[in-house]
């Protein structure tokens, strides 16, 4: 079956300090892998995408790399704010047997909350 | 318009009515998502449109949910004789791709329906 597992399951840090989140998954066939934060109460809204022949990506304070070989992404934030308190959501995007395409597995986030 | 619009943001339903939540795509996308997504969780998928087609619709739970995108833009999706397990958020996701093969198209959620079945 196909599963993204995240890791931690939630995270506390100071605002200033970098943090870095963990993805695994087993889906096959591969296709790409998206990095998404969900602001409480919003809809997720995306960071980064990368296919497989990616292994970093950065947006900003956002660093995304990708393992494909162990199946692992991980999320770095750098000088974290206040604002980057919310749900980190790791999304692989698997081709479809039917050739309708992608199907999109979602992890089930970690939720990060930035102190002052 | 600017993004994906749904409707309405709040409903509170009593046990066995009917709902109806609607998704404005943002204009010109040809894929659709819906997702549920329970608190706390990750979103699950539901059903999958191109244009007015749906071309995936094994994530509906039960044949109480039915989705329909008759004019390949918006999209409702109607759940029947609501039950408390329904209690959820219902996300709806729209790109321009058709999800093809080696496509790396953008995923725009809207903000999602939240449904709190009593």
């Amino acid at each position: 079956k196909n599963q993204v597992e995240q890791s931690p399951q939630s995270l506390i840090i100071l605002e200033g300090k970098n943090c870095t989140l963990q993805c695994n998954y087993t889906v096959s066939p591969f296709s790409n892998l998206r990095w998404y934060k969900q602001d409480t109460g919003r809809g997720p809204v995306s960071l980064t995408i990368m296919t497989f022949s990616e292994n970093t990506k950065s947006n900003g304070r956002y660093t995304a790399t990708l393992d494909a070989d162990t199946k692992q992404s991980s999320l770095h934030i750098t000088a974290s704010q206040l604002s980057d308190s919310a749900s980190y959501i790791c999304v692989v995007s698997v081709f479809r047997r039917d050739n309708y395409g992608q199907n999109f597995v979602f992890g089930p986030g970690t939720r990060l909350s930035v102190l002052p | 318009g600017a993004g994906v619009s749904q409707s309405p943001r709040y409903k509170v339903a009593k046990r066995g009515q009917d709902v109806a939540l609607r998704c404005d795509p943002i204009s010109g996308h040809v894929s659709l998502f819906w997702y549920q997504q329970a608190l706390g969780q990750g979103p699950e998928f539901l059903t999958y449109f191109q244009n007015e087609a749906q071309l995936d619709k094994s994530g509906l739970p039960s044949d109480r949910f039915f989705a329909e995108r008759p004019e390949g833009s918006v999209s409702t999706l109607k759940i029947q004789r609501t039950q408390q397990e329904d209690s959820a958020v219902y996300l709806c996701a729209s790109s321009f791709h058709r999800s093809g093969i080696g496509s790396t198209g953008e995923l725009f959620f809207g903000e999602g329906s939240r449904l709190t079945v009593l």
